[in-house]
């Protein structure tokens, strides 16, 4: 079974300093993984994903995330963090070995990152 | 090209009641995910519709279920409503065999009374 976790419920950061929302996963094989950041009473938009290749990737707003397979984890960094960077970040496996998992998600809980002035 | 859509934006129900939410998904996808987020949580897999034909199932009643049309849209239904269906209720779409991203739409909250 496939899982997911996002050990930081909420991460406080100074605007212009770098950000980094960690994620750790579980999975029988190769994971398909994503990011996706949720602003209030809004649904979920795709920041980046890792399929397979190089294990840096980048993605929208100036985030990248960079895929470690012996630490099992997927962290979500921004250089420079911006206000507006302020929402609920989700990271999310996909396990293509798995049966009928297209389209199937495992989240994580979230994490809430504050991004004072 | 259109992003997904989902009606209505929010819904109030009584305990026992039936609902039924609705998507259109982004053009040019086949496939469409249903989720449950309660509030404080991540999105639960509710299923994903394909062809027609349910394809794939999380950890849901069969008081959960839905229907995907000719042109891709989709409905979830919940019957004998309870207080604990009361979420934010996400579809996304995707493109089958293509990029395997999902795109979400602004979802329907539901709240049982």
């Amino acid at each position: 079974a496939q899982s997911v976790a996002q050990p930081e419920d909420q991460v406080n950061v100074a605007e212009g300093n770098p950000l980094t929302v960690k994620c750790t996963y579980s999975v029988s094989g190769n994971p398909y993984l994503f990011w996706y950041v949720q602003y209030p009473n809004r649904g979920l938009q795709f920041l980046l994903k890792y399929i397979t290749g190089d294990n840096l990737v980048k993605g929208s707003y100036g985030f990248e995330a960079e895929f470690n397979k012996s630490q099992t984890s997927f962290h979500l960094k921004k250089p420079s963090a911006l206000v507006s960077d302020s929402a609920l970040y989700f990271c999310a496996v996909r396990d293509p070995a798995e049966a009928d998992s297209w389209g199937k998600l495992q989240f994580g809980a979230g994490t809430q990152v504050v991004v004072t002035p | 090209e259109t992003g997904v859509t989902q009606s209505p934006t929010h819904l109030i129900k009584t305990r026992g009641q039936q609902v039924t939410l609705r998507c259109s998904s982004q053009s040019g996808h086949n496939t469409v995910s249903w989720y449950q987020q309660a509030l404080g949580q991540g999105p639960q897999f509710i299923f994903q519709y394909y062809r027609e034909e349910e394809n794939g199932r999380g950890n849901f009643p069969p008081r959960f279920s839905g229907l995907q049309f000719p042109n891709y849209s989709s409905e979830l239904n919940v019957n004998a409503l309870e207080l604990d269906d009361s979420a934010l209720y996400l579809c996304a779409s995707s493109r089958r065999g293509t990029t395997d991203t999902q795109y979400f739409g602004p979802g329907t909250r539901l709240t049982v009374l």
